[in-house]
């Protein structure tokens, strides 16, 4: 069965930094794209980062860039984001999603909750 | 950025009968390899969002053929033949032809009335 399961959520102060990860199971991870979408408390999708399959390329939604960073270690199965100088608009949960080869978005985590509050 | 935008926002719908959603994008979602990557999510309550279709109209394995997808170009349109108690929850439209970012219609309630 496919999986994808989040962690590393929590509460942190405006500036503070998180590491979220994702543990991959059920695929060959070392073949797939991968995203983290983010969703607000009563908000919609929002597209946050992408990596490619070997981690040589990445891309960042505009709120995000020069603060985030995605990376992942296909040997552990493992995609993270470190997320830096956080702010109350960073709040949420926090969804890894794999993306199906010429085909898109796929497969969804459970989701890791962010909180960012004094 | 491809922006993408749904209606309506909510859908109270009486159980049996049928339901439609519109998303226009604010850009032709063709891409020059003849694909048009335009999918569907649904979000039930409490849970993560699952896709339901992909390349416009392409069912995911599992998915109940009551649910279809149609269009070309910008205008797309998802529709539930016979809502079900089950179908109740959000819906977005996604973009995946001009990236980045990827980006999401802001998402349609649907409700039994």
């Amino acid at each position: 069965e496919v999986q994808l399961v989040e962690s590393g959520g929590g509460l942190v102060q405006p500036g503070g930094s998180l590491r979220l990860s994702c543990a991959a199971s059920g695929f060959t991870f070392s073949n797939y794209w991968m995203h983290w979408v983010r969703q607000a408390p009563g908000k919609g999708l929002v597209w946050v980062s992408h990596i490619n399959s070997d981690g040589t390329s990445t891309s960042y939604a505009d709120s995000v860039k020069g603060r985030f960073t995605i990376s992942r270690d296909n040997a552990k199965n493992t995609l993270y984001v470190q997320t830096n100088s956080l702010r109350a608009e960073d709040a949420g949960v926090y969804y890894c999603v794999r993306d199906d080869p010429g085909i898109g978005m796929d497969v969804w985590g459970q989701g890791t909750t962010v909180t960012v509050s004094s | 950025d491809v922006v993408m935008t749904q209606s309506p926002l909510s859908l109270p719908v009486t159980l049996g009968q049928p339901a439609s959603i519109s998303c226009r994008s604010s850009q032709s979602l063709l891409h020059s390899d003849g694909n048009t990557y335009l999918n569907w999510f649904q979000q039930r309550p409490g849970q993560s969002p699952r896709r339901l279709i992909y390349y416009v109209s392409n069912r995911d394995s599992g998915v109940p053929d009551r649910f279809s997808g149609s269009g070309s170009g910008t205008d797309f349109t998802l529709k539930i033949s016979r809502v079900e108690a089950e179908d109740v929850g959000l819906y977005y439209c996604m973009q995946g032809t001009q990236w980045p970012p990827w980006t999401f219609g802001q998402g349609t309630k649907v409700e039994i009335k």
